[in-house]
């Protein structure tokens, strides 16, 4: 069945520091998301990319949508200590109304 | 609007007794989605509902979970008997505003003794 990676699990990073999370999917996607779980909380939906090749910037978080659309990446610019969470993408599961397939996560922690 | 609600927000029982989990998902909408979460194993779908029907419950990992939505503003997920490999977050979402994606409640944190 489908399936969707993400790498790195964790990322240990210092304050100021960049940041990124790699997703792939099995199958080509007709849109990607990216969630934020703030730790203790629940996912929170960040964006959506549609289009191959889409690059979509919220302030300091730049999101790429692969040509192939089987490929996404979250990219933090100066990372904060407001940044800590796990990310999490996720593409619609094939033939499903709704139903999403997330990856793993990757969990960012910042020192300050 | 008050977003996804679910209740409780924590549940500490023993083993073995039952445990009902409770969601009121955003108006409007007609599918609704249970999550588990645990550190070994991620983020889970048990089961989604749309239209108030059970679409795909493939997730749902034995006999002794079962869930309902009797109607569009109600769904719960039940646990009988639970055992202490069950404790975990669980989660409900609704669909989000743009086709897809999904609202996720707070959560219902469950520690099974």
């Amino acid at each position: 069945g489908q399936q969707v990676m993400q790498i790195p699990q964790y990322q240990h990073v210092q304050e100021g520091e960049d940041f990124t999370t790699y997703c792939n999917s099995s199958t080509t996607l007709s849109n990607i998301q990216w969630y934020k779980q703030r730790p203790g909380g629940h996912p929170v939906f960040l964006i959506q990319l549609v289009k191959s090749g889409e690059v979509k910037k919220q302030k300091r978080l730049t999101f790429q949508f692969g040509e192939a659309k089987k490929n996404s990446s979250l990219h933090i610019t100066a990372t904060q200590t407001t940044d800590v969470g796990t990310y999490f993408c996720a593409g619609p599961s094939p033939g499903s109304q709704g139903n999403l397939i997330f990856g793993k996560g990757t969990k960012l922690s910042v020192k300050p | 609007d008050a977003g996804v609600i679910q209740s409780p927000r924590h549940e500490v029982t023993e083993m073995g007794q039952e445990v009902t989990l409770r969601c009121k998902p955003i108006s409007g909408h007609n599918s609704l989605f249970w999550y588990r979460q645990t550190m070994m194993r991620g983020l889970e779908l048990l089961i989604y509902f749309n239209n108030n029907v059970p679409i795909d419950d493939s997730g749902m990992p034995e006999d002794r979970f079962s869930a309902k939505m009797p109607n569009a503003s109600f769904s719960t997920l039940k646990i009988q008997p639970s055992e202490p490999r069950d404790s975990a977050v669980y989660f409900c979402a609704s669909p989000g505003p743009i086709t897809d994606t999904q609202y996720f409640g707070p959560g219902t944190r469950l520690t099974v003794l």
